[in-house]
């Protein structure tokens, strides 16, 4: 049983395409997370939504856009890629909103931005 | 701002014990988090420590001194398959803009040796 999955696990596109993420948990999580891990390894958060309302907003170009249908879903669509994008992005859940829980990570999904 | 230190590699032998230390600074804690990454795969949590002192799980232990902010993550009895990246993440408060947050450190990539 996965309980974070993500698709798809590897995307390759041109710069100024746009492209779509999608994420599922099956944990009965209320929070859900989107985190860049770039070519240095530098796991950095970038949005948060409890029960489908955003919480945060990182400093990220609003090229990126995620949407919550429902709890257990969050995708995150890129407009106009650029090679800066490239980078593999992660979602995680956790039980709620608060610091104290851990977050359960999907597989990531590899962007390659040619 | 938040800042959070850890060696960038570390290498060891099989059967030995590591230490990998992390140093914080952020406003305000709600609890310190160890997770571990395998190349290619997600980051699984390990531990997470809140009050001051040791947490032992196995092989693994944790260890916090709030006052210094100060973490070290204890590897015994080292494994081949330990061999990973070794993330420390700081909760900072639970308040604000910081609700729900996850600072995490660059990472330690450990090798070990037969």
């Amino acid at each position: 049983d996965t309980a974070v999955s993500q698709t798809p696990k590897y995307l390759v596109t041109q710069m100024g395409n746009d492209k779509s993420i999608k994420c599922e948990q099956n944990l009965g999580h209320d929070t859900m997370y989107w985190y860049k891990q770039d070519s240095k390894k530098f796991l950095k958060i970038m949005f948060s939504y409890n029960n489908k309302e955003l919480i945060i907003n990182e400093t990220v170009p609003n090229r990126f856009s995620p949407k919550s249908p429902d709890k257990a879903h969050l995708n995150l669509h890129i407009n106009s890629l650029e090679l800066g994008d490239s980078a593999v992005y992660f979602c995680a859940s956790s039980p709620r909103l608060a610091g104290t829980y851990e977050q359960y990570f999907g597989p990531g999904t590899r962007l390659t931005v040619t | 701002g938040q800042n959070i230190d850890q060696p960038t590699e570390m290498t060891a032998t099989e059967g030995a014990i590591v230490q990998i230390n992390c140093t914080y600074q952020t406003s305000g804690f709600n609890g310190l988090f160890w997770y571990q990454q395998h190349a290619g795969e997600a980051p699984t949590f390990l531990s997470y420590n809140v009050l001051d002192g040791l947490e032992e799980k196995g092989r693994f232990s944790s260890f916090l001194s709030r006052s210094k902010g100060y973490s070290y993550l204890l590897l015994k009895e080292l494994q081949m398959k330990d061999s990973a990246s070794y993330l420390c993440a700081v909760s900072p408060a639970d308040r604000g803009s910081t609700l729900g947050r996850l600072y995490f450190g660059r990472g330690t990539q450990l090798t070990v040796w037969p």
